[in-house]
């Protein structure tokens, strides 16, 4: 079974500065997904940013980007100039590629506070 | 193109009685996906629907738990008897078909008392 693992329970980051946030990931596959996504106190689930394991370059959505190491099962995300709207918790998520394997793992989440 | 619809977004039962908690898909999706989060928690996997199917449903729990999904109206995630324990944050998500980018709805809070 698949399993994702963030070690970070909560991080905190000054205004402007730079946050990187830890995933693991464990799976047989080769072909897959992989999510950050934030929710913040209102609840909503708010895709931030995706990489296809099969693509070797990073993905990246303005101030987001991430660093895949797919030979580490590694999948963090780096928050660039942090903004006070970037507080949330933050949940790395994992799902099959195709078929009716659509579901998506979720790891345990990242509080993010910051901070003026 | 209004996104995932959920309601209500609170619920509050009293132990024992049944809960029902409503997701109305973005229109053109036929799959729908119902997540579960406890307290300080990450979501989890419950069920995967296709109009009148149930594709998977390895998260659900054995006893007291089913969803179904028709095909008109919303898809539907029942509770009965509801304990202290079921009370959780329920998501849905759709996506138009299997394999594709799946939208969250708000949630529905449910508590139990």
């Amino acid at each position: 079974a698949q399993t994702v693992t963030q070690s970070q329970p909560e991080m905190s980051v000054q205004e402007a500065e730079t946050v990187t946030l830890s995933c693991t990931y464990d799976t047989s596959e080769s072909d897959y997904y992989l999510f950050w996504y934030k929710q913040p106190p209102s609840r909503q689930m708010i895709l931030v940013i995706r990489q296809e394991a099969y693509k070797q370059q990073n993905a990246t959505e303005n101030r987001f980007s991430v660093n895949f190491q797919k030979a580490a099962k590694s999948f963090s995300l780096k928050i660039s100039d942090s903004q006070l709207g970037d507080a949330a918790m933050y949940f790395c998520a994992y799902r099959a590629y195709t078929g009716t394997a659509s579901k998506l793992t979720f790891g345990t989440g990242t509080r993010l506070q910051v901070t003026l | 193109n209004a996104g995932v619809m959920q309601n209500p977004r609170h619920l509050v039962r009293r132990r024992g009685q049944e809960a029902r908690l409503r997701c109305s898909p973005m229109k053109g999706h036929s799959h729908v996906y119902w997540y579960r989060q406890l307290p300080e928690e990450g979501l989890k996997f419950m069920v995967y629907l296709q109009k009148e199917n149930i594709i998977d449903e390895s998260g659900m729990p054995k006893e007291r738990f089913s969803a179904e999904f028709p095909k008109e109206g919303p898809s539907i995630l029942r509770i009965q008897q509801v304990v202290r324990g079921d009370s959780a944050a329920y998501f849905c998500a759709s996506s138009p078909r299997g394999g594709t980018e799946a939208f969250f709805g708000q949630g529905t809070r449910l508590t139990v008392v």
